[in-house]
């Protein structure tokens, strides 16, 4: 196991509505970033929060934000869900630079 | 723009036998990262291997041992004598970071590796 924990495990919302799934990172660990990863797809890159401020984006509306905490565990908002938003989201932690750690994901699915 | 290839959706093999998974990438930056994980039915995705592009030495870990040839822009996985424990998906990953950094990491779609005992 990584130490990276990640809450709900699995969810279910309406269209929509918003949801917020959290991270707590690996003890020592001041990155956190998120990933969506689609069913039969690979992981694609959300954003990444270093230090409590945002330091790095993919692809994706604003409607997903996020946080991240002193303690460096963090949150991903996801607004006015879409049926595509269904996936698994992967949270990794890493010290800075080096090799990224991930949970075990939350499972949304919208309806 | 980065992008990261593994052509084969999924691979079924007999236990004991010797199985290599493909990944070829392309990005234009001269320093960069690859990285394989693998991902177990419960879903996390456990690191394998970092390698930089400067080091194309062959690394061997146990059963695992792994391939980077920067002339075919290909790192490929091979697992030795495999065992149904292997069965995961396997996924290839590239960054122009060491360890993702703020562009995070480019993932391929994986391979489904499935081992019958």
């Amino acid at each position: 196991e990584t130490g990276v924990t990640q809450s709900p495990t699995h969810l279910i919302k309406t269209r929509g509505q918003q949801v917020t799934l959290r991270c707590s990172s690996q003890s020592g660990h001041n990155t956190v970033s998120w990933y969506q990863q689609a069913l039969g797809q690979g992981p694609q890159f959300i954003f990444q929060y270093y230090r409590e401020e945002e330091n790095g984006r993919g692809n994706f509306p604003p409607r997903f934000s996020g946080l991240q905490f002193p303690n460096y565990s963090s949150e991903l908002n996801v607004n006015a869900l879409e049926l595509d938003d269904s996936a698994l989201y992967l949270c990794a932690s890493s010290l800075g630079e080096r090799e990224q750690y991930f949970g075990p994901g939350t499972r949304l699915t919208v309806t | 723009a980065q992008k990261v290839t593994q052509a084969q959706t999924e691979i079924s093999v007999v236990e004991k036998e010797d199985v290599t998974l493909d990944c070829v990438y392309e990005t234009r930056d001269t320093t960069y990262y690859l990285f394989w994980y693998k991902q177990p039915p419960s879903g996390e995705l456990v690191f394998l291997i970092r390698r930089n592009s400067f080091d194309e030495q062959n690394e061997i870990s146990g059963r695992y041992s792994w391939n980077f040839q920067k002339s075919t822009s290909s790192f490929n996985f091979t697992i030795t004598a495999s065992q149904v424990v292997d069965s995961a998906v396997y996924f290839c990953a590239l960054s122009a970071r060491s360890g993702g950094g703020a562009d995070g990491l480019t993932f391929g779609k994986g391979t489904h590796l499935i081992i019958q005992p």
